[in-house]
């Protein structure tokens, strides 16, 4: 089956810094989705993004389908943003593969 | 309603008991899935429904989990003889129709079996 992998696992920021997360997979995907976990177990959807870039208030991500890969950007992290952030790939209209994420800990 | 919903949001069982856990997904969305994340990992698909039908079952454990959504709208995702491995969160999701539209996630209900 597709691969899922996410860069970096953890990841600690101090309060206002911006950030990268990578999202690589193995296979063409018919669906891409950011997804952050919060502290208190909720999981939210961040962006639907097979393809092409997007953005959401201090968020956004691009996905260049033909080489495989997916970026979130967080831009001026608040501690709000701490939680953990996960990708996840459909590939042929199969199950939905979520990624092991990136561990956030924004400081204040 | 206006998001997806899941009961219990907690659950202790024995080992042995059989648990039923409930999906109510977002109004008008065709399909629905069931997840189990474990702690630190990702959540990992079990199976899902279009409308009553259940599509994909290739990701259930074991003949112990079973699952249904009889009128195309709430589903049970049922676990008999739950086992202490069984203890996870349990997700579920509803998309308008299929794995490309955007799936929204429930809070999930949380087992615990001792």
């Amino acid at each position: 089956g597709i691969q899922v992998e996410q860069s970096p696992p953890d990841l600690i920021l101090q309060e206002g810094a911006n950030s990268t997360l990578r999202c690589n997979f193995s296979d063409s995907v018919n669906n891409l989705q950011w997804f952050h976990q919060n502290p208190w177990g909720q999981l939210i959807n961040l962006f639907y993004i097979p393809s092409g870039t997007k953005q959401n208030g201090r968020l956004s991500a691009t996905t260049v389908a033909t080489e495989r890969y997916s970026l979130l950007y967080i831009s001026s992290s608040q501690t709000t943003d701490s939680g953990v952030y996960f990708c996840a790939v459909t590939h042929n209209n199969n199950d939905m593969r979520f990624g092991a994420g990136t561990r956030l800990t924004v400081k204040p | 309603g206006a998001g997806v919903s899941q009961s219990p949001r907690y659950k202790v069982t024995k080992r042995g008991q059989d648990v039923a856990l409930r999906c109510d997904p977002i109004s008008g969305h065709v399909s629905l899935y069931w997840y189990r994340q474990a702690l630190g990992q990702g959540p990992e698909f079990l199976t899902y429904f279009n409308y009553e039908a259940q599509q994909d079952k290739s990701g259930l454990p074991n003949d112990r989990f079973s699952a249904e959504r009889p009128e195309g709208s709430i589903s049970t995702l049922t676990i008999q003889r739950t086992e202490q491995r069984d203890s996870a969160m349990y997700r579920c999701a509803s998309s308008l129709s299929g794995f490309q539209e955007t799936q929204y996630f429930g809070p999930g209900t949380r087992l615990l079996v001792l």
